[in-house]
């Protein structure tokens, strides 16, 4: 079993739907998860971390966090075509600083 | 606040020589972790130093080194270079230990 699963892409939205990036993960000590966004040729961009069971906001994007089912989502409303890019999710855990990775799902949103 | 600094951008080498990475953290962070991402590997972590030590390694061969300096810039080197070495070589800066993590530009590294 892979440490971090993410649901497999490409997923495709239209302009102004919800689009919802999942993800489950093995180590219960997870304590810290995070989603990037990553553009094509470009660096991973830290959009959302949460750290608590529930649910967080912030502006379009809200990651959900569940960790007796260990399981982290995004959820992305208003979808635009900047959107459009690979969504890493990521976690750490007792390992020090160390992040380790999801496949990546990559989401496309068409007007 | 300037963000994480990665120098240089791009680099072309040839097999068997030798290459350093450089990273500037964002001010104020301590901890700073190298991950090498390629099309087939996705993300992999190398290696993170905190207070210039180093605290967790990837699973990479002892070809791949690093450390950090007394002001948290780190530099990351590889030696003996390999085709399979070509990749985009990220450094991300954290504040503490399991707070979130930015990364820089990264470098892109072509092994020929």
């Amino acid at each position: 079993q892979k440490e971090v699963e993410q649901n497999s892409g490409p997923l495709s939205v239209p302009e102004g739907a919800i689009a919802s990036l999942n993800c489950t993960y093995s180590d219960r000590g997870s304590q810290s998860f995070f989603w990037y966004r990553q553009y094509s040729g470009k660096s991973p961009e830290l959009i959302m971390f949460i750290y608590s069971n529930g649910d967080k906001e912030d502006g379009r994007f809200t990651a959900q966090l569940n960790k007796a089912s260990q399981y982290v989502s995004l959820l992305i409303r208003d979808s635009q075509p900047s959107d459009s890019a690979t969504y890493l999710c990521a976690l750490k855990g007792t390992s020090y600083g160390k992040l380790t990775f999801g496949q990546g799902t990559i989401l496309t949103v068409h007007p | 606040k300037a963000g994480v600094t990665q120098t240089p951008r791009y680099l072309i080498k040839t097999r068997g020589q030798q290459v350093t990475l450089s990273c500037s953290p964002i001010s104020g962070h301590r901890s700073v972790s190298w991950y090498q991402q390629t099309p087939g590997q996705g993300l992999q972590f190398l290696f993170e130093y905190f207070s210039e030590t180093q605290r967790n390694k990837g699973n990479f061969p002892g070809r791949f080194s690093g450390r950090q300096f007394s002001n948290s810039r780190s530099e990351m080197n590889v030696s003996t270079l390999e085709l399979g070495d070509s990749a985009l070589y990220l450094c991300a800066s954290s504040a503490l230990m399991n707070t979130e993590a930015f990364f820089g530009q990264g470098t892109r590294l072509t092994v020929v």
